[in-house]
């Protein structure tokens, strides 16, 4: 089945900075690339995601970025605020409602 | 929210006794899946449906089973739970128009 990896697995950066995590996949058959955003003590929200026919895709500060050939996707942080800090998820999943395949998550501190 | 339930919130019981947790949504839609979420391993499936009646497993299934008598219920059960499956469960349900998974608002569940 699909394995998905996370790096790194925790990212501490300054307030105003941009923060990048990187995720790599297995399964050259999947087409569906969500991120999710979990707050302590939350459930996980999805905050934007992306199809294997689209090479990146931005919603205000946050971007995804996907590069099949070498199969990894990553999301990108601009001008990060503390409210950012949260464990981040990447998934992937061949789509049709098929299953997700996680990674193990992503600490992400902002230092004020 | 997309309109979906946990119940209980919290629970603490003892080795060797049932647990059903419930999962509920307003929406009718059509998949519905439990993950369980611990520290350094992320969300992994349990099992999912793909309709009433109709369930199948996930990754991490022995120990667990499910029930979908009605579209908005998805029961997930514990026949006798073990310590190892102290956990936070999540319930997801999916549209089936879109890949894209809504979660719950989780059950910490601690078995002593």
């Amino acid at each position: 089945g699909e394995n998905v990896e996370q790096h790194p697995s925790t990212l501490s950066v300054q307030e105003g900075d941009s923060a990048v995590i990187k995720c790599t996949y297995s399964d050259s058959a999947s087409n569906y690339f969500p991120w999710y955003k979990q707050e302590l003590g939350k459930r996980p929200q999805l905050i934007i995601d992306i199809r294997s026919n689209v090479g990146e895709k931005k919603d205000q500060r946050i971007a995804v970025t996907l590069n099949k050939t070498a199969k990894h996707f990553s999301l990108h942080i601009t001008e990060t605020q503390p409210e950012d800090s949260a464990v981040y998820f990447c998934a992937a999943s061949r789509g049709g409602n098929n299953r997700l395949a996680f990674g193990k998550g992503n600490q992400v501190v902002v230092i004020p | 929210d997309a309109g979906i339930t946990q119940s209980p919130r919290h629970k603490v019981t003892e080795t060797g006794t049932p647990v059903t947790l419930r999962c509920h949504q307003t929406e009718n839609h059509r998949y519905m899946y439990w993950y369980r979420q611990d520290p350094g391993h992320g969300l992994r499936l349990i099992h999912y449906s793909y309709g009433v009646k109709d369930t199948d497993k996930g990754e991490v299934s022995d120990g667990y089973s499910v029930s979908r008598s009605k579209t908005e219920d998805f029961l997930l059960t514990l026949e006798s739970a073990t310590s190892s499956q102290t956990s936070v469960y999540f319930c997801a349900i999916s549209t089936g128009a879109t890949d894209t998974q809504y979660f719950g608002p989780g059950t910490r569940l601690t078995v002593l």
